[in-house]
């Protein structure tokens, strides 16, 4: 069974430019939620989606938005880049939105460049 | 308050040693307390979960202690091996009407030497 997708893996960008990442999530998990991991720190929350609707936003500007998808399958949108905004960009499922028995499945990340 | 402080920043162990990392809440709302393994060019990939009724869990050489009054947990791994060798990241999950979100630690880098 395919683990949860993400794409593409790499990805250079410019200051100012708008960027879209897209993730696939386990077969039959409706959650999909959103993290960035600068180099050399955890993964910092930034969307969670279930059933098609955003259940939770961490601390993010307003360049970040997402959506969920009727297939479950999600997009990550930044605005306006900033070189700050270089960083692996991870997304997770699960079952449901508090990660069930199983917890969260963590695909292999974007990895953003802004130059 | 959200935070989730891990120590040591990065650990050294000989092989077949025991590898300790320890983590530190404030939040008595966290409710679940997962243990993440993440290797080089990979998404962390979950290794051991608690929650926190539970002081205790093993799960073949790794092991969660968790303290509930001090708002402390750990990792132990046994018998260290080189294949062990990662980034190891303690989290905590806030459960509220807006959702779930996992907050995580920075992260211990441990090498197993052998």
């Amino acid at each position: 069974d395919a683990g949860v997708t993400q794409s593409p893996t790499h990805l250079i960008k410019t200051r100012g430019q708008h960027v879209t990442l897209r993730c696939s999530p386990i077969s039959g998990h409706k959650s999909v939620s959103w993290y960035q991991q600068v180099l050399g720190q955890g993964p910092q929350f930034i969307f969670q989606y279930y059933e098609k609707e955003e259940r939770g936003r961490g601390n993010f500007p307003d360049r970040f938005s997402a959506r969920q998808f009727p297939n479950y399958s999600s997009e990550l949108n930044v605005n306006a880049l900033l070189l700050g905004d270089s960083a692996l960009y991870l997304c997770a499922s699960s079952f449901s939105p508090g990660g069930g028995s199983y917890g969260y499945t963590f695909g292999s990340g974007t990895r953003l460049t802004v130059v | 308050q959200q935070q989730v402080k891990q120590s040591p920043q990065s650990l050294i162990v000989q092989k077949g040693g025991i590898s300790i990392i320890n983590c530190a809440y404030e939040n008595t709302a966290f409710d679940y307390f997962p243990w993440y393994q993440q290797f080089p060019g990979k998404g962390p990939a979950l290794l051991i979960a608690i929650r926190p009724d539970v002081s205790e869990k093993k799960e073949g050489r790794f092991t969660i202690s968790f303290n509930k009054s001090a708002k402390q947990f750990s990792l132990h791994i046994m018998d260290s091996q080189p294949g062990d060798s990662a980034t190891y990241f303690c989290a905590a999950t806030l459960s509220n009407q807006a959702g779930t979100a996992l907050i995580f630690g920075k992260g211990t880098t441990l090498s197993v030497s052998s």
